[in-house]
């Protein structure tokens, strides 16, 4: 089956750093996202993971270990606007390609 | 922007009553997604089309039809709604040769069935 799991609410400081995790179970994996949600509001897309490895992209970087189902989104410098939701979503290829997405995590910034 | 727009943004209906949501795209792409986002779910897949009349089922399809008689439109039918239907809706599209497939989502449409 396919399974994401991501912390549900996070709480950090202005200007601080915050690492929000994601675990998955896919048995077609293909390629991991990130997306952000401001309340109200469409995801937008944030990262692509496809390979092992960071990937930077100013005050956010993403990782992704394929051999351990797991990836993580770093956030640099928060500030008040990087309140949001943050969903880990993973591009399945069994049976047609399908993107699942994962509950998502809340994170507060807090001044 | 990915030119895509939702309506109606908001509706409250009655039980059993029908509902139809409609996406709108301007750059002609391929694949278009209903989703439903339900605190506690995230999004889940309610249908997809790879084409105009090409549509296919997502995981949490009954209870709803789509049609695509048009490259830039979506339509997503509830026949008879219920209260487990309410729910925030997303149009999604997927750019058409992209390595990602990264989606862009509509701006969603907010569903009270009462």
């Amino acid at each position: 089956g396919q399974n994401i799991d991501q912390p549900t609410e996070m709480t950090a400081t202005e200007g601080a750093i915050v690492q929000i995790n994601c675990t998955y179970q896919t048995s077609g994996f293909n390629g991991l996202f990130w997306y952000q949600q401001h309340a109200g509001e469409a995801p937008t897309f944030l990262s692509y993971n496809v390979l092992d490895g960071l990937e930077e992209k100013g005050r956010f970087s993403s990782f992704l270990s394929r051999s351990k189902g797991y990836s993580y989104l770093l956030l640099k410098e928060l500030q008040m606007k990087d309140s949001a939701s943050y969903l880990c979503a993973v591009r399945d290829n069994t049976g047609g390609f399908k993107t699942i997405f994962g509950a998502g995590t809340r994170l507060f910034v807090k001044a | 922007d990915a030119g895509i727009t939702q309506s109606p943004r908001h509706k409250v209906t009655e039980t059993g009553t029908p509902v139809t949501l409609r996406c709108h795209q301007t750059e002609n792409h391929r694949y278009m997604y209903w989703y439903r986002q339900d605190p506690g779910h995230g999004l889940r897949l309610i249908h997809y089309s790879y084409g105009v009349k090409d549509t296919d089922k997502g995981e949490v399809s009954d209870g709803y039809s789509v049609s695509r008689s048009k490259t830039e439109d979506f339509l997503l039918t509830l026949e008879s709604a219920t209260s487990s239907q309410t729910s925030v809706y997303f149009c999604a599209i997927t750019p058409g040769g992209g390595r990602t497939d990264t989606q862009y989502f509509g701006p969603g449409t907010r569903l009270t069935v009462l």
